[in-house]
């Protein structure tokens, strides 16, 4: 199995609204990743998880709370987001933290209204 | 900081054309180059991985090269086809401790048309 899954493919979520991102990967990498990416632009690293601590977090505003609750598990829980926060959500998993090749799941499409 | 240009930002080709992608960072320093690609509203696809001390690596139709001193990297597609149409990014990874942020460049949207 070489696949990381996310859920849900899309997201639309009023600014109210608390709902969660899920991630699955079961290579038995132990880093996870989640990156943000708008339209035209490259992903922008948001946090990263080593051995499911937080080992980077890309001062990512508090409305985006990550969870590790296992290896092959990572949630991303949103709240109070704003309109601009809408973008495609990625994420990805590697063997390890340092230097090892980054395999990218197929994105949640969020939207804020 | 380190930078990544790919130039050029678009290109459009007729099915059967062999071409080249480009990419190019500023500090040479980097442990790996990662060549993905991206097809609209999808998640990235790893095509290839280039550590530091080689020269190139190849998959099927595409060849990809390194040369770190001049801090450049090509990607080669061999008779390009329709369903190559796609953004190719490249992103490096730093040579330091803290080796899991890559830096990206913008990508070069691809079209091969039939």
């Amino acid at each position: 199995d070489t696949e990381v899954t996310q859920t849900p493919k899309h997201l639309v979520m009023g600014m109210t609204n608390k709902k969660s991102l899920k991630c699955e990967q079961h290579m038995g990498h132990r880093a996870m990743y989640w990156y943000k990416q708008k339209a035209k632009k490259p992903p922008e690293l948001m946090f990263v998880y080593s051995y499911e601590k937080l080992s980077i977090n890309e001062s990512v505003p508090s409305r985006f709370s990550p969870e590790c609750p296992n290896s092959s598990l990572l949630n991303l829980h949103l709240h109070a987001l704003q309109p601009e926060d809408s973008a495609l959500y990625l994420c990805a998993s590697s063997f390890r933290e340092i230097r090892h090749e980054q395999y990218f799941g197929p994105g949640t499409r969020l939207t804020v209204t | 900081k380190q930078e990544v240009t790919q130039i050029p930002a678009a290109l459009s080709v007729p099915e059967g054309e062999n071409l080249v992608l480009n990419c190019s960072f500023t500090d040479s320093a980097i442990y790996n180059l990662q060549w993905f690609r991206q097809d609209p509203g999808k998640g990235l696809t790893s095509l290839l991985l280039i550590q530091s001390s080689q020269r190139e690596q190849t998959s099927g139709r595409l060849n990809a090269s390194l040369d770190k001193s001049s801090g450049r990297s090509t990607l080669y597609i061999a008779a390009s086809q329709p369903g190559d149409s796609a953004t190719y990014l490249c992103a490096v990874r730093p040579g330091e401790t803290s080796g899991s942020r890559l830096t990206f460049g913008e990508g070069t949207q691809l079209t091969v048309n039939p």
